[in-house]
């Protein structure tokens, strides 16, 4: 069964220093997501992309995060300038376009700690 | 932000029973639900989900089932396995909202054998 990839699964920064965490979603799909959890948190949405462009994205979603997606199959997000907050577990998602995709399928996340 | 909310952090269950998660929201324009499960350092995965018109969806030992006017919805397994054990998640989706979800805080199952 197709399924979205992560990597790497882990990431140790140190404060200010910027990260790259990389997704490849399934192929036909359409819709991306980043979403996060803090542990022992809910999970977070951080922001949905469809068509080369953000189309939603939240308050935690600020400035020193961005998202790109290169080429035909990776969906990227920066951070510029790591805090201490933002160590979390951060998932990729993505959904086809057609009636009932309403579901997302999740990456395995990328567990980022900042130093 | 409270709009999909788990109320029990933790459920125990023995093998076998019924096990019964709950979770509550708060916005009615939510057009759809789902519940994910969650397995540690693992991405969240489909479980089961139900429109808004709808009030109860069954899929093999899972049912869903949706109360509007309580602003409600219920996951239910059954009969409850030892390999059920896992964090669930109730998330909640609005066709205006371009897919994203909002999801509640999740309640851990353990079902004992």
């Amino acid at each position: 069964e197709p399924e979205v990839t992560q990597t790497p699964s882990h990431q140790v920064t140190q404060m200010g220093q910027e990260v790259i965490l990389r997704c490849v979603p399934i192929s036909n799909h359409l819709y991306f997501y980043w979403y996060r959890q803090i542990l022992g948190q809910k999970v977070e949405f951080l922001v949905s992309f469809y068509n080369n462009e953000i189309s939603e994205k939240s308050e935690i979603f600020d400035d020193q995060f961005s998202v790109e997606r290169p080429d035909g199959s990776n969906f990227t997000l920066k951070i510029r300038s790591t805090k201490l907050e933002d160590s979390a577990m951060y998932f990729c998602a993505s959904r086809k376009r057609d009636h009932g995709g309403e579901k997302l399928f999740f990456g395995s996340g990328t567990q980022l700690s900042v130093l | 932000d409270q709009q999909v909310k788990q109320n029990s952090p933790s459920l125990s269950v023995q093998e076998g029973r019924i096990s019964i998660l709950n979770c509550d929201y708060t916005n009615s324009m939510f057009d759809y639900f789902l519940w994910y499960k969650k397995y540690p350092a693992e991405g969240p995965t489909f479980l089961i989900s139900i429109s808004s018109i709808k009030d109860k969806n069954e899929d093999g030992r899972f049912t869903v089932f949706l109360n509007k006017s309580a602003k409600h919805l219920s996951l239910h397994i059954v009969p409850s396995q030892p390999g059920d054990s896992a964090v669930y998640f109730c998330a909640a989706g609005d066709y205006n909202q371009g897919g994203k979800l909002i999801f509640g805080q999740g309640t851990e199952l353990s079902v004992k054998p």
